[in-house]
């Protein structure tokens, strides 16, 4: 494996389910992140992990919880979601401060019904 | 004011021709600026990363960079179909990257 992977590639859950996203990078880079992309806006950074400690949380609502156990895994745990959290969540890695730009991860498409 | 602006398009151009993408930003303190690509239902992919004032080559792709101004630019000469994607300009603002919303470019045969 190389690069940044990211599981599932697609998920359809119900509102009140609860479900978790995993990303992995095999880069040896020290820094992770969660964006949101949903149609016709920027991608919203919502988690920053920086040496496996959260550095940055944009005012993201409680149903989405982070877990960074190591440089390598990130983790979010979703539950009791709303129609509107339905977009494209992507895994970024980087090393320290970006300089050298995010990779990213393909993306999961969470359907929220 | 939007911390990096991009023209949403659609930019229309016909095969072969120089493709010409723009970006201001607001914060003067960045020091690095990148152009990546996403094609429809794909993530973003880094394509060129730009550091100094003036121009840089890679391929048929020129990234320029005018800090004074804060405006950075992408140029693909020689645009393909294959390029037809949208266009994310990102700045590296207080140690993080902010993300323009795109511009979408078409490449017509």
């Amino acid at each position: 494996e190389t690069g940044v992977t990211q599981t599932p590639r697609h998920l359809v859950m119900g509102m009140t389910n609860k479900k978790s996203l995993k990303c992995e990078q095999h880069l040896g880079h020290n820094a992770m992140y969660w964006y949101k992309q949903s149609a016709k806006k920027p991608l919203e950074l919502m988690f920053v992990y920086s040496l496996e400690e959260r550095v940055e949380n944009n005012s993201v609502p409680s149903r989405f919880s982070p877990e960074c156990p190591n440089s390598s895994h990130l983790f979010l745990h979703l539950h009791t979601l709303q129609p509107e959290d339905s977009a494209l969540y992507l895994c970024a890695s980087s090393q320290a401060k970006g300089d050298y730009g995010y990779t990213f991860g393909s993306g999961t498409r969470l359907t929220v019904v | 004011q939007k911390e990096v602006e991009q023209n949403s398009g659609p930019l229309s151009v016909p095969e072969g021709a120089i493709a010409s993408l723009n970006c201001t930003y607001s914060d003067r303190g960045s020091q690095s600026f990148f152009w990546y690509r996403q094609y429809s239902g794909k993530s973003p992919e880094l394509i060129m990363s730009i550091y100094s004032n003036g121009d840089k080559e890679d391929g048929r792709f020129t990234a320029q960079l005018n800090k004074a101004s804060q405006y950075v630019s992408l140029l693909i000469r020689d645009s393909q179909p294959s390029d037809s994607a949208t266009y994310l300009c990102a700045v590296n603002s207080f140690q993080k990257l902010v993300f323009g919303t795109g511009t979408r470019l078409l490449v017509s045969p």
